[in-house]
């Protein structure tokens, strides 16, 4: 089984400003990390994902992430933010296939004029 | 179609009657999954199709929740008399099978108020 901790329910972060977004999971098998943002009232859209190979990840819209095996974790980051990074966050795992996906319970990203 | 569609997707129901929610998948995705999204929650696993083996409902919370999935096509999630707890964003996706590699798409959800 697998678990998903946000330990952040709400950052709040002014426009310009670095974020971090803070995501630990927990699995007894090898896992695969994703990101989704979900705007209001949309959908969720994918971010990220680590899969294997370099613990750097990349995605769209400038973010970007960090997985840690050692410390179990895979937080988000972005050097800048913007106002249109206003959205709700949520850190998932999966252990493959038919896993389908366990999410965290999200973070509210703020940004502040 | 080009992504998941969800129908409705707002749905007010007195407590006590039965909903039915809908999910076209991509054309060609032969896994479906639905999630529940309580308010300030995360999303919680409800049931899982692929192809035409036996679906997954280890996630369904009760008996009053079915799903049907109809080949690798349309799938409807039926809550038989609702219950004012039952409130919540039911969220569908759709994938190819290794999801991981081929990633999630995810439908805009349903909105259900139970009043």
């Amino acid at each position: 089984a697998q678990s998903v901790t946000q330990l952040d329910s709400q950052v709040p972060v002014f426009e310009e400003a670095p974020v971090e977004l803070r995501c630990n999971y927990s699995s007894s098998v090898s896992v695969y990390l994703f990101w989704y943002v979900q705007y209001p009232n949309q959908g969720l859209q994918l971010l990220l994902k680590y899969l294997s190979g370099s613990t750097l990840v990349k995605g769209i819209n400038g973010f970007e992430a960090e997985f840690n095996k050692s410390q179990t974790s895979f937080h988000l980051r972005k050097p800048s933010v913007h106002i249109s990074d206003t959205a709700e966050y949520f850190c998932a795992v999966s252990g493959g296939g038919a896993d389908g996906l366990t999410f965290g319970k999200g973070t509210h990203l703020i940004i502040q004029p | 179609g080009a992504g998941v569609s969800q129908s409705p997707s707002n749905k007010v129901t007195e407590k006590g009657k039965d909903v039915e929610l809908r999910c076209d998948p991509i054309s060609g995705h032969t896994a479906l999954y639905w999630y529940r999204q309580r308010l300030g929650q995360g999303l919680e696993f409800l049931i899982y199709f692929q192809g035409n083996s036996a679906p997954d409902k280890s996630g369904l919370p009760s008996d009053r929740f079915s799903a049907e999935r109809t080949g690798e096509s349309v799938s409807t999630l039926t809550i038989q008399r609702t219950q004012q707890e039952d409130s919540a964003v039911y969220l569908c996706a759709s994938s190819l099978l290794l999801p991981e590699i081929y990633g999630y798409t995810f439908g805009s959800g349903t909105r259900l108020t139970v009043v």
